[in-house]
């Protein structure tokens, strides 16, 4: 089945700097990608969502310029968490659509960023 | 807008025994998608069951199912048969046909202790 391999699992980094999350589709092409947002205990909280070779699109409230989305090919699409600060730390996950239809959301197994 | 509303944070149920996680949504698209994922404490999200707004019976899935009231714009999961792997987080999402962006938004989860 589609597999979309994320990584890091898990980082820890310090205030101030970038953070990147990389999301790869291995056996299908991810013409599109939605990245998550996920404190402890809570649900998931859309952030964007990325097309192959198009700007994202940001959900309300979400920083652009803060967390930078590329999607430059069909099997890749990165987030990076600039400038982090403590209060970014949280669970990022994200979800290719894999198919057509209704189903086929294949998610990637998620990156515990802490910020320090 | 669409809504999802999970209104349990937590239920307990015995082993083998059956539960269901109550899952509302509101929407004015009449072409929708309704899906129910387990997370466990790894993060992972794994896909239970799918229903659409046009299918005819209940959704299942082995030992879940999937009670659609489509008039009370209800969508609950039942799990036949707990066990222990059954602990996890549960989370109802939904997806408008008509958005074409085809992002999935999520209810806050329902969290799951299956008691031996």
């Amino acid at each position: 089945g589609a597999v979309v391999s994320q990584h890091p699992s898990w980082v820890i980094c310090k205030s101030g700097t970038s953070v990147k999350i990389e999301c790869r589709s291995l056996d299908f092409q991810a013409t599109t990608m939605f990245w998550y947002r996920q404190f402890p205990k809570q649900s998931l909280m859309l952030m964007a969502t990325s097309n192959e070779g198009s700007k994202a699109t940001y959900e309300q409230g979400v920083e652009k310029d803060k967390f930078l989305i590329n999607h430059a090919s069909l099997t890749l699409s990165t987030l990076t968490v600039t400038s982090a600060h403590p209060e970014d730390s949280s669970f990022y996950i994200c979800s290719a659509k894999t198919s057509g239809g209704l189903l086929g959301y294949t998610f990637g197994s998620g990156t515990r960023l802490t910020v320090v | 807008a669409q809504k999802i509303t999970q209104t349990q944070p937590g239920m307990f149920v015995q082993e083998k025994e059956a539960v269901t996680l109550d899952c509302t949504y509101d929407t004015s698209d009449p072409s929708y998608g309704l899906f129910w994922y387990k997370q466990p404490s790894s993060g992972e999200m794994i896909f239970l069951i799918y229903q659409g707004s046009y299918d005819q019976q209940n959704a299942t899935e082995g030992r879940y199912s999937l009670n659609f009231q489509k008039a009370r714009k209800s969508a609950n999961l039942v799990i036949s048969a707990s066990q222990l792997g059954d602990s996890a987080m549960y989370f109802c999402a939904m997806r408008e046909v008509t958005d074409s962006s085809y992002k999935l938004i999520f209810g806050s989860g329902t969290r799951l202790l299956v008691r031996p």
